[in-house]
């Protein structure tokens, strides 16, 4: 079953503007992470946050986490073209198991 | 380089030809994963495995099997494939140090069952 849901499935936005992608997810969590994808190509990591930290920055990323609505954020600043791609939360649950469980996706399209 | 290999990246198959499709990593990772990927589904985990010899099944096992005979090697294996296993298929990888691991893909399998 999944574990994260994106929000929205799809975002198209100009080039120099902000993008919020949001994940919500069922189960306690270990970390959350967020992940990126280009048409049909693997996936690689953006950025972990763990469950006791409520924002991290990455360059132009930013992530927020708040435990008691179980939902993160993935904020884009000053998105480019090539940030087009899809995004995809993961969690990592709060018991002994490691188990990366994805959502389905925000699909981004950064307008030039 | 720290990669994750899959091979073959395309496939063409008939139903019920076995068929095998590798994973390699070089970064002696204790974890990995076989993940499909359907449209509007998002990935979905098929195996995974926390170490050698020690696999387990994830949300959709039916028609796979998994091997995990070395640390570096886990093969995914459709004895019998079936149409509805057309799918985008990735490998994964992470270390066990901790939960705070990100995982590592390999580029993809792209199976079709005809």
């Amino acid at each position: 079953s999944q574990q994260g849901e994106e929000d929205p499935q799809a975002l198209s936005i100009q080039e120099g503007e902000n993008a919020t992608m949001n994940c919500s997810y069922k189960t306690s969590i270990n970390n959350l992470q967020w992940y990126r994808q280009n048409s049909g190509r693997g996936l690689v990591h953006l950025i972990l946050i763990r469950s006791n930290e409520r924002e991290k920055h990455s360059g132009r990323l930013r992530v927020t986490l708040d435990t008691s609505k179980k939902s993160s954020s993935l904020l884009i600043t000053a998105s480019r073209a090539a940030d087009t791609a899809s995004y995809f939360c993961a969690t990592v649950r709060m018991d002994s198991s490691y188990k990366l469980i994805f959502g389905s996706g925000t699909r981004l399209l950064v307008r030039p | 380089e720290a990669q994750v290999t899959q091979n073959p990246r395309y496939l063409i198959t008939v139903t019920g030809k076995k068929l095998t499709v590798t994973c390699s990593q070089n970064m002696n990772h204790e974890y990995m994963s076989w993940y499909r990927q359907d449209p509007g589904l998002g990935l979905r985990q098929i195996y995974y495995s926390m170490n050698v010899e020690v696999t387990d099944k994830g949300d959709v096992p039916e028609g796979y099997k998994v091997s995990r005979k070395e640390k570096r090697n886990f093969p995914l294996i459709l004895e019998s494939p079936s149409p509805n296993q057309t799918s985008l298929y990735f490998c994964a990888s992470s270390s066990l140090l901790g939960l705070e691991t990100e995982a590592f893909f390999g580029q993809g399998t792209r199976l079709t069952v005809v």
